[in-house]
């Protein structure tokens, strides 16, 4: 069964702390992988799309990476607005064609 | 363009209530999705729209959900009748194609009590 998995749940870093979120995926034929951010009260903004293992995108202080079974997203130098919720998503096939997300990482950066 | 807008943002009902969740999609977006956010079970897809037309509604949880798109630019989530277990934020988004990136709105948070 394809499945998205997100680790770990939570994540309390202090401001410019560097560290990595991990989103481990098992999908038969990748189409590719997303990330989105969510902050409290709103809907999920999207960061980044990865399609094949080796791909590299970079935003300001987060780059996320893709192998053939992960993917990360590598915080570095973290200020106290980056802190929100981060979800990776993937599309599967269950039936019809879907983006199935991650249960997400919730990042908390401490001035 | 405003992006995806969503109403109302907040509504709270008895169980039992007819409940409607309505969505803008941004002009142009082929596909508009319709998700439920809950803690336990996090970001569900519940259907989705191409062209007006729904392709996967297998995310729907039963038949007291019912989602419709009369036209490119409205679309409905209905809740009929109601309970406290629907109680959660859910979330309308539209993307030009399938596998590209969607617009989320802001959201309904629903509390039936």
């Amino acid at each position: 069964e394809d499945q998205v998995t997100q680790s770990p749940e939570a994540l309390r870093l202090q401001e410019g702390e560097s560290s990595s979120l991990n989103c481990s995926y098992t999908v038969s034929g990748l189409r590719g992988l997303f990330w989105y951010r969510q902050d409290p009260g709103k809907g999920p903004e999207f960061l980044f799309t990865l399609y094949s293992a080796g791909e590299e995108k970079e935003k300001e202080r987060l780059k996320a990476t893709l192998t053939k079974k992960e993917s990360f997203l590598h915080i570095t130098a973290p200020k106290p607005e980056d802190s929100a919720t981060y979800l990776c998503a993937v599309p599967v096939i269950q039936g019809a064609q879907k983006l199935v997300f991650g249960q997400g990482t919730r990042l908390t950066i401490n001035p | 363009d405003a992006g995806v807008i969503q109403s109302p943002r907040h509504e709270v009902t008895e169980m039992g209530q007819e409940v409607t969740l309505r969505c803008k999609p941004i002009s142009g977006h082929d596909y508009l999705f319709w998700y439920r956010q809950t803690m336990m079970r996090g970001l569900e897809l519940l259907i989705y729209f191409n062209n007006n037309v729904p392709i996967d509604d297998s995310g729907m949880p039963e038949d007291r959900f019912s989602a419709k798109m009369p036209n490119a630019s409205f679309s409905t989530l209905k809740i009929q009748p109601s309970e406290p277990r629907d109680s959660a934020v859910y979330f309308c988004a539209s993307s030009l194609e399938l596998y590209t990136e969607a617009f989320f709105g802001q959201g309904t948070r629903l509390t039936v009590v």
